[in-house]
């Protein structure tokens, strides 16, 4: 099994420009979910979906789109990037998020600069 | 919503001496998870905890669920290099349709 897999590992993008970072898991898990983390702040948490067409905001989602056509893939869509979108990206997901929250599985991260 | 807060921020150790981060939420919890990152790397899941009380080892690494399930503590004993990274918990609250939220971090350097 591959785990979680996140594309690309490295981005440079100009402000206004826009992207998609790919996530895809093998391991048919319900619950995925993007997180970003900045220096000091933690892993704050942009979109998760709870299963294939679900998708619903987390913490800091404004500048996001997410979809979830496939229980495998969980792409996140930056529609014009600006500066503060400048972070390091996780992917994660896990077995399920009902009552007790099942072990995030994360994937090796998009390290992404806005200029 | 719900915060996580955890302390201290950063840690240097000399290496064999104890480590001890600690993790507050302002809300009481379902459950709380510990994860370490290394350096460059990605956070990797080490424990759950459940109960309130609740307290599980991992060799040197011990985990503590406090009584009223709004505070957790990863304490290791007699550091080693491999310990370098950053230490997360993550908790889960017991209402509504919270998400997990991540604490800081602390970041563990050890002197060798």
């Amino acid at each position: 099994n591959a785990g979680v897999t996140q594309t690309p590992k490295f981005q440079v993008l100009k402000t206004g420009q826009s992207m998609t970072l790919q996530c895809a898991q093998d391991m048919n898990h319900e619950y995925m979910s993007w997180y970003r983390q900045d220096p000091g702040m933690g892993l704050r948490l942009i979109h998760y979906s709870v299963g294939a067409g679900i998708t619903d905001q987390g913490e800091v989602p404004n500048g996001y789109n997410v979809s979830r056509s496939t229980t495998e893939d969980f792409p996140l869509r930056l529609l014009s990037a600006a500066p503060s979108q400048t972070s390091v990206y996780f992917c994660a997901s896990s077995y399920s998020d009902r009552w007790t929250a099942s072990p995030l599985h994360f994937g090796n991260g998009t390290r992404l600069t806005v200029t | 919503g719900q915060q996580v807060m955890q302390i201290p921020q950063y840690q240097h150790v000399q290496e064999g001496e104890d480590f001890t981060t600690y993790c507050n939420s302002s809300t009481t919890l379902s459950n709380i998870q510990w994860y370490k990152q290394r350096p460059g790397g990605h956070p990797v899941f080490l424990i759950q905890l459940v109960k309130s009380g609740e307290v599980k080892k991992q060799k040197r690494l011990t985990f503590q669920f406090g009584e009223a399930k709004k505070n957790s503590s990863l304490h290791i004993t007699a550091t080693q290099t491999t310990d370098v990274g950053t230490y997360f918990c993550a908790g889960k609250s017991n209402f509504g349709n919270e998400k997990l939220t991540f604490g800081t971090g602390t970041r563990l350097t050890i002197i060798p």
